[in-house]
């Protein structure tokens, strides 16, 4: 069975900090695809990033980055120099692979980030 | 491009009372999915369509949720009677068939409160 784990269940930090949220996955498929959703207040699950299970290249998108470790099933995310838009509920999903296209994603718990100036 | 539009955005209902939510998904995306998020969780699949089928429904509860997706486009999923444990969060997201795996789109979700 496929788990993914958000042992952090909420972050405070003041703005323009740096704030690294943290993902572990179980799964006993070889081949996988990680993401991570940020869900606002609005309620809307937005899309940051995918990955599959092969690249292990870091990823970084503006002030997002990714650390994607196989070594220890991990895909954590890190806000650099945070701001109060960032605050919201940040998901972290495994997708398991069976039609070739379609998902069908495991969350984590979420975890709640409050950004303060 | 339009986002997955779902309605209504909330929904108070008394407890063995029939409810409906409907989704419409981003155009030319013949995946959509309905998922359950109770307060501080993560979202649960219920039940994936590709075009008009179900492919899996096996975390629908069944004695009492029914979905269906006419034409492959619209769904609607509803529940009747409703219990007091189904006040959650519905969640209706869509993808395309592509390269790879497709991330999965969001609706706003209904907000379900079962009094």
């Amino acid at each position: 069975a496929q788990k993914v784990t958000q042992a952090q269940t909420e972050i405070s930090v003041v703005e323009k900090e740096d704030v690294t949220l943290d993902c572990v996955y179980e799964t006993r498929d070889t081949t996988y695809y990680l993401f991570w959703y940020k869900q606002p207040p609005s309620g809307e699950l937005v899309f940051l990033i995918r990955r599959n299970s092969f690249d292990e290249q870091n990823e970084i998108s503006g002030r997002y980055s990714w650390n994607f470790q196989k070594s220890t099933s991990s895909f954590n995310f890190t806000i650099t120099a945070s701001q109060v838009v960032d605050s919201a509920v940040y998901f972290c999903a495994l997708s398991e692979v069976n039609t070739g296209t379609a998902s069908k994603l495991t969350f984590g718990t979420g975890t709640r980030l409050q950004v303060t100036l | 491009e339009a986002g997955v539009v779902q309605s209504p955005r909330y929904k108070i209902i008394e407890k063995k009372q029939p409810v409906a939510f409907w989704c419409n998904p981003i155009s030319g995306h013949n995946t959509l999915y309905w998922y359950r998020q109770n307060l501080g969780q993560g979202p649960e699949l219920l039940i994936r369509y590709e075009n008009e089928e179900a492919v899996d429904d096996s975390q629908l509860p069944k004695d009492r949720f029914s979905a269906e997706r006419l034409k492959g486009v619209d769904s609607t999923l509803k529940i009747q009677p409703a219990e007091l444990g189904d006040s959650a969060v519905y969640l209706c997201a869509s993808s395309a068939i592509g390269q790879g795996i497709s991330p999965l789109h969001f609706g706003n979700g209904t907000r379900l409160t079962v009094t």
